[in-house]
């Protein structure tokens, strides 16, 4: 059971190139999640997932595309990269319960550098 | 949205010592808080979570007390130990799927 996995774990980027950020998960939870940490801002939102073929948006929504076409995987997509976003990403998942996310469990991260 | 605030941004207590941690929330109709640990260079894990049907909830050294009226909530670390250096997030969510976190606090135990 490996849980969350990410990769890559490093990336360095030019502005205006694409890339995604891979995120998996083997514990068949139903919700997934992007965020991205920042230093003295804790951890944003991005997009999240309550199943497969159902996405919404976050908090911090825009240059960034997902989509949900398993259970198992979230990828996340910058269209165009810019240098605001740089960070690190992190992945979650959890459970589904009465309406509501239960515990997350996140993965080990992706640093990303755009120059 | 949610607006979770968090105090202080860095502690720093002797071994042995307690910690306390603060955070307030502006969304009434939150109902989850939980407190998560981050390592250096590792994803933030859950440590303890309280529901709004709970006033206060002890895990081992750790405890979270919720004051729904106040809409603040603390994280509780007694007899602290070097393994528990780390930085702490608290975060808050209603039913709509959505976790707001805090801005993070740094804490640092000396021996």
């Amino acid at each position: 059971n490996a849980g969350v996995t990410q990769t890559p774990k490093f990336q360095v980027l030019k502005t205006g190139q694409s890339m995604t950020l891979q995120c998996a998960q083997d514990m068949n939870h139903e919700y997934m999640s992007w965020y991205r940490q920042d230093p003295g801002m804790g951890l944003r939102l991005i997009h999240y997932s309550v199943g497969a073929g159902i996405t919404d948006q976050g908090e911090v929504p825009n240059g960034y595309n997902v989509s949900r076409s398993t259970t198992e995987d979230f990828p996340l997509r910058l269209l165009s990269a810019a240098p605001s976003q740089t960070s690190v990403y992190f992945c979650a998942s959890s459970d589904i319960a009465g309406g509501r996310v239960e515990t997350q469990y996140f993965g080990p991260g992706t640093r990303l550098l755009v120059l | 949205g949610e607006n979770v605030e968090q105090h202080p941004s860095t502690l720093s207590v002797q071994e042995g010592d307690s910690a306390v941690i603060k955070c307030t929330y502006s969304d009434s109709a939150s109902n989850y808080f939980p407190w998560y640990k981050q390592e250096l260079g590792k994803g933030p894990q859950l440590i303890i979570d309280i529901r709004s049907n709970v006033g206060e909830k002890k895990d081992q050294r750790i405890a979270v007390t919720l004051n729904k009226t106040a809409k603040h909530f603390s994280l509780h670390i007694t007899e602290t130990q070097p393994e528990d250096s780390a930085v702490y997030f608290c975060a808050a969510s209603s039913n709509d799927y959505k976790l707001s976190f805090g801005a993070g606090t740094t804490v640092t135990v000396r021996a």
